[in-house]
């Protein structure tokens, strides 16, 4: 069964340095999404990524954060000067048409910064 | 801010009992979808209810969509210790967002 897939699966950074996220999400899927997840509380939204920009962004999503698709399959949400407040856990989810119905997610990148 | 409370926020309960999850707000959501997550893994999608009142059943989950679209329930039958696990109610808030609950801890001791 086709799934999205992250790497890495955990991530340790020192404050400061700039972290790459990759996914690749389910291939005939057109919308592609990250959420966080810091460690005991809810699944926030980032940004979602449709026909190459950016169609949605939360208030979370500030100028440290940058979304690329590079080539047809992956999907890289880079954090350019990590924070400590910036671990948690990071999801991308892809999506086959309009719309958060049926957003399948991957399994996460466990991002530290030390 | 569109909000989505889940009650009860934990639930330990014997095998072969019957549950039900609850997840409210006061907003109106173009869909709502249930997930159940593993620790340390991404949420794994259960169903996605679109029309109020709408009602699905996955085996022994039903899931119910209500008549405002502003709430949903899942109810588990003759619940058994494989459920166990962090079930979450997600809300479809713009075309492309999804506005999550704090999420139900279930656990079923055999």
């Amino acid at each position: 069964e086709p799934e999205v897939t992250q790497t890495p699966s955990h991530q340790v950074t020192q404050m400061g340095q700039e972290v790459i996220l990759r996914c690749v999400p389910i291939s005939n899927h057109l919308y592609f999404y990250w959420y966080r997840q810091i460690l005991g509380q809810k699944v926030e939204f980032l940004v979602s990524f449709y026909n190459n920009e950016i169609s949605e962004k939360s208030e979370i999503f500030d100028d440290q954060f940058s979304v690329e698709r590079p080539d047809g399959s992956n999907f890289t949400l880079k954090i350019r000067s990590t924070k400590l407040e910036d671990s948690a856990m990071y999801f991308c989810a892809s999506s086959p048409r309009l719309g958060a119905t049926e957003a399948f997610f991957g399994q996460g990148t466990r991002l530290t910064v030390v | 801010t569109q909000l989505l409370e889940q009650s009860p926020q934990f639930l330990s309960i014997q095998e072969g009992e019957n549950l039900t999850v609850y997840c409210n707000s006061s907003s109106v959501f173009s869909s709502l979808q249930w997930y159940r997550q593993e620790p340390g893994e991404g949420p794994v999608l259960l169903v996605t209810v679109v029309t109020g009142g709408e009602v699905k059943k996955l085996k022994r989950l039903t899931f119910q969509f209500g008549d405002a679209r502003k709430d949903s329930s899942l109810h588990i039958t003759a619940a058994q210790p494989g459920d166990t696990g962090l079930y979450l109610c997600a809300g479809e808030t713009s075309g492309s967002r999804l506005t999550f609950g704090e999420g139900t801890q279930l656990t079923v001791n055999p």
